[in-house]
């Protein structure tokens, strides 16, 4: 059972719009989220991430929101630029266990 | 460059083979990770080494073996294989602090082929 979901495979966006990637959660133990980006022939690189006690996390242009009632996280990326063109997967984690659950990821097109 | 090193980064080998992955990080971490990444599935946690000591098996079939020598290495030793086991293969690591919320940093991977 996944208890971390990312139901959007993909996800295609204009050049300078916003770009919006959902995650959804099951197991309210999580405390602390995380988004990372992946480029092809790379490895998942840190972006962002979220403490439970937040609703929301910014650094320039990403932002994370947390919804704890809806289980729910999303990333929005504003204005989205063709480098951000790559796979991105959200994670989570209950604080002292340190390990961390992984979504399939979602694969962003940036259209320039 | 994340500072977690990865070789090789590509590896072909039959199913009669033994070989070994290895992973290096430069973070002065304490806590090093193998995650196995397939097609359209989310990464699986494999093995969890906190200051050289194995603290996780996450039901690894035993032709995996990990290896941690030190808190800058790990390896991970195949033999005997399947080619279900074809994947990419990630080594991450923390710095395990007490109290800490921690980010985890990935090596680039080892795209391992089974045939």
């Amino acid at each position: 059972d996944q208890q971390v979901k990312q139901n959007s495979p993909s996800l295609s966006v204009q050049e300078g719009r916003i770009s919006i990637l959902n995650c959804d959660y099951t197991n309210s133990m999580f405390d602390y989220f995380l988004w990372y980006k992946k480029y092809p022939a790379e490895g998942p690189t840190f972006l962002i991430s979220i403490s439970s006690i937040k609703d929301k996390n910014e650094d320039g242009r990403f932002t994370v929101f947390l919804n704890k009632s809806a289980k729910h996280l999303s990333l929005h990326i504003v204005p989205s630029q063709p480098g951000d063109s790559a796979v991105y997967f959200c994670a989570a984690s209950v604080s002292g266990t340190y390990k961390y659950i992984f979504g399939t990821g979602t694969r962003l097109k940036v259209l320039a | 460059e994340t500072g977690v090193t990865q070789t090789p980064r590509h590896l072909v080998m039959g199913m009669t083979n033994k070989k070994s992955l290895k992973c290096e990080q430069h973070l002065g971490h304490n806590a090093m990770y193998w995650y196995k990444q397939s097609a359209k599935k989310p990464l699986e946690l494999m093995f969890v080494y906190n200051f050289k000591e194995q603290t996780e098996n996450n039901s690894v079939p035993s032709r995996f073996s990990p290896e941690c020598p030190n808190s800058s290495h790990l390896f991970l030793h195949l033999h005997t294989l399947q080619p279900e086991d074809s994947a990419l293969y990630l080594c991450a690591s923390t710095p395990r602090l007490a109290g800490q919320k921690e980010t985890q940093y990935f090596g680039p991977g080892t795209r391992l082929l089974v045939l």
